[in-house]
Order: structure tokens, then C-alpha cells, then sequence
């Protein structure tokens, strides 16, 4: 079984603040993914990531930055925090191009 | 950004019927499409993904598409109080993102 793991469940952080989403999966894939949801809008893609150190902007990239250091591992870096950015945050991570999405069990990130 | 639509329900059906959940999407050049389950406080789950024209079977579930048409579909036989959940529709437009539809809320009652 694919195994997307997200380092925390819920995260609580301050206005200002510089935070990082860790995500690792440990199937080989190639492609990793950064989402948020969000009640009505549903899920959009921050960012994506096709090869160690390649990335790509997603729909909505603007306060956010990756990085993809090891193929096994994407972060997500949310440089100075706001209360617009609270949200779910979901990892998922394909093998290949045309590949299924497997996704991991979402950070609930507060900003207070 | 190319649509993907689906009825954000709730799509209410008696425990053991076939609930439909249906899809459209915009974009005529794409190729791949998954259905995911989302229980509530969840993340998604992938359900199917279908490829080509026509049925794919797995389980209770089947996969439907026509690419003509710009549809696809989810049945799901004999459903349970257990598929109670938010069904996403995801389609591979270009490149190497899914576009995801809003979902569709299913609610079997007993």
C-alpha cells in the first residue's frame, strides 16, 4: 500500500510566522502534490513537484514556497503566515504522469 | 481553468439501492479521471480511475465514460450506510494535475 505521510494532524501558528508542512511517502513516486480545501471551493493546488528539486505553481502558489530536497519528501513553506491561509492542507503523491493521486491524512493549520 | 462539475447533492438513497454520481468536464483533450470518497474530517481515498471509454468494474463500484459526451460516472450497487460520504470526481486535463470537481454528497440511509 502507498504511504503518504503528513508530520502533523492539527498545527496551530501565529500571525508572522514562517511555517513548514512536512510530507513523505515511501512508494518511489515521482510526482508529489501540495492542496489546500476549503469549504466551498474545494480542493486547488498550491504546488507540485515532478523530480528532486523541480517544482511547479499550482492555481493558487502566492504565499506559499516548496522544496524537494529528496524525492521521497515535499515541504511546504508558508514564509509569513496569515489567517486566510487557515486551512486543510493535503499531500498526495503519483507515480507517474497518468498516474492516481495518493493522498495523505491532511494538517489542519489554524493561523491565529 | 477547464470545469469539472458535479451536483453537490446531497444525493439521498435507501440502504442496498444503486446510488449514481455523475461528472462533467470541459476539456475534450483529457485523459485520465478518478473518483475519490471523502468521509467528513477525512482526506480522499481513491475509489476508481478509468482511462478508456466505456465500464470498469471493481466490487460494488463501476466507473463510467464517455468521452464524447464529457461524463463520467460512479454507480455504486447495494450501497451501505458506510459510503455515507462526499464523492470527488478528478480529471487529468494536461501536464501533471488533477482538476477536481466540488464533490458530490452521498447519504445512504438505513
Amino acid at each position: 500500500d502507498v504511504k503518504v505521510t503528513q508530520s502533523s494532524r492539527y498545527l496551530v501558528k501565529r500571525t508572522g510566522e514562517k511555517v513548514f508542512l512536512e510530507c513523505v511517502q515511501d512508494m518511489d513516486h515521482e510526482n508529489m502534490f501540495w492542496y489546500r480545501q476549503d469549504p466551498g471551493l474545494g480542493l486547488r493546488l498550491i504546488y507540485f513537484s515532478y523530480d528532486v528539486k523541480m517544482k511547479e505553481k499550482g492555481d493558487i502558489p502566492e504565499g506559499y514556497s516548496v522544496s524537494r530536497e529528496k524525492k521521497e519528501r515535499f515541504s511546504l513553506i508558508l514564509e509569513s503566515a496569515s489567517t486566510n491561509q487557515t486551512s486543510m492542507y493535503l499531500c498526495a503523491s503519483s507515480f507517474g504522469h497518468s498516474q492516481p493521486q495518493h493522498f495523505g491524512d491532511g494538517t489542519r493549520l489554524s493561523i491565529l | 481553468q477547464k470545469e469539472v462539475e458535479q451536483n453537490s447533492g446531497p444525493l439521498s438513497v435507501p440502504e442496498g439501492a444503486i446510488a449514481s454520481l455523475n461528472c462533467t468536464y470541459s476539456d475534450r483533450g483529457s485523459q485520465s479521471f478518478f473518483w475519490y470518497r471523502q468521509y467528513s474530517g477525512k482526506s480522499p481515498e481513491l475509489i476508481m480511475f478509468i482511462y478508456s471509454n466505456g465500464d470498469k468494474e471493481d466490487g460494488r463500484f463501476t466507473a463510467q465514460l464517455n468521452k464524447a459526451s464529457q461524463y463520467v460516472s460512479l454507480l455504486i450497487r447495494d450501497s451501505q450506510p458506510s459510503d455515507s460520504a462526499t464523492y470527488l470526481c478528478a480529471v487529468l486535463e494536461s501536464g501533471y494535475a488533477l482538476n477536481f470537481g466540488k464533490g458530490t454528497s452521498l447519504l445512504v440511509t438505513p
